[in-house]
């Protein structure tokens, strides 16, 4: 029953180093986002995809890329980490219980930037 | 403009009391949900309840239940008998065009709810 994977759970980075934060869902869920969570901001959209090979922008978008290769998995890449992209990152998968069309969230990714 | 307000950045709620997080939103799109998530001090969001634009009566999940005020934009989560582990941050989210795949989940700045024992 895992649900929405993300890993890691904490990473640090110094500025200018680029990573990767994994997302896995096994729910077969066709729509999967990614967001950050800032202090008072609520979650903020950063990239979304509504299926395999097709990728488009959130609200917060710019110094990240995303892919989507295959249905599981959506990537969140940091091209060049700054000091502004401290926050805890979150990925989720849209899919239906029952009737309703529900959003579920994984752990999500503590980031530090030095 | 800000499409969800949560105007409560904390509450205080007695334990077995019921308490009322308040929640208005913005839209000029006739499909619309309503969603409210639950983030405990452990990190994680968690899916409470939902409703959607065309629902004719109030969504309840358990001691959850949503008060819909269309008229008014309003979409307040009520939680029943507050017990000491409902003490989280709660958010209320939107989603516009319900039909659309790509409808995005916006979400509000949250409120803090503490239960007093």
């Amino acid at each position: 029953n895992a649900g929405v994977t993300q890993t890691p759970k904490f990473q640090v980075l110094k500025t200018g180093q680029s990573m990767t934060l994994q997302c896995a869902q096994d729910m077969n869920h066709e729509y999967m986002s990614w967001y950050r969570q800032d202090p008072g901001m609520g979650l903020r959209l950063i990239h979304y995809s509504v299926g395999a090979g097709i990728t488009d922008q959130g609200e917060v978008p710019n110094g990240y890329n995303v892919s989507r290769s295959t249905t599981e998995d959506f990537p969140l890449r940091l091209l060049s980490a700054a000091p502004s992209q401290t926050s805890v990152y979150f990925c989720a998968s849209r899919g239906y219980s029952g009737s309703k069309n529900i959003q579920y969230f994984g752990a999500g990714t503590r980031l530090s930037v030095l | 403009a800000q499409k969800i307000t949560q105007t409560q950045p904390g509450m205080f709620v007695q334990e077995k009391e019921a308490v009322t997080l308040d929640c208005t939103y913005d839209t000029s799109d006739p499909s619309y949900g309503l969603f409210w998530y639950k983030q405990p001090s452990s990190g994680e969001m968690i899916f409470l309840i939902y409703q959607g634009s065309y629902d004719q009566q109030n969504a309840t999940e358990g001691r959850y239940s949503l008060n819909f005020q269309k008229a008014r934009k309003s979409a307040n989560l009520v939680i029943s008998a507050s017990q000491l582990g409902d003490s989280a941050m709660y958010f209320c989210a939107m989603r516009e065009d319900l039909y659309n795949q790509g409808g995005k989940l916006i979400f509000g700045q949250g409120t803090e709810l503490s239960v007093k024992p």
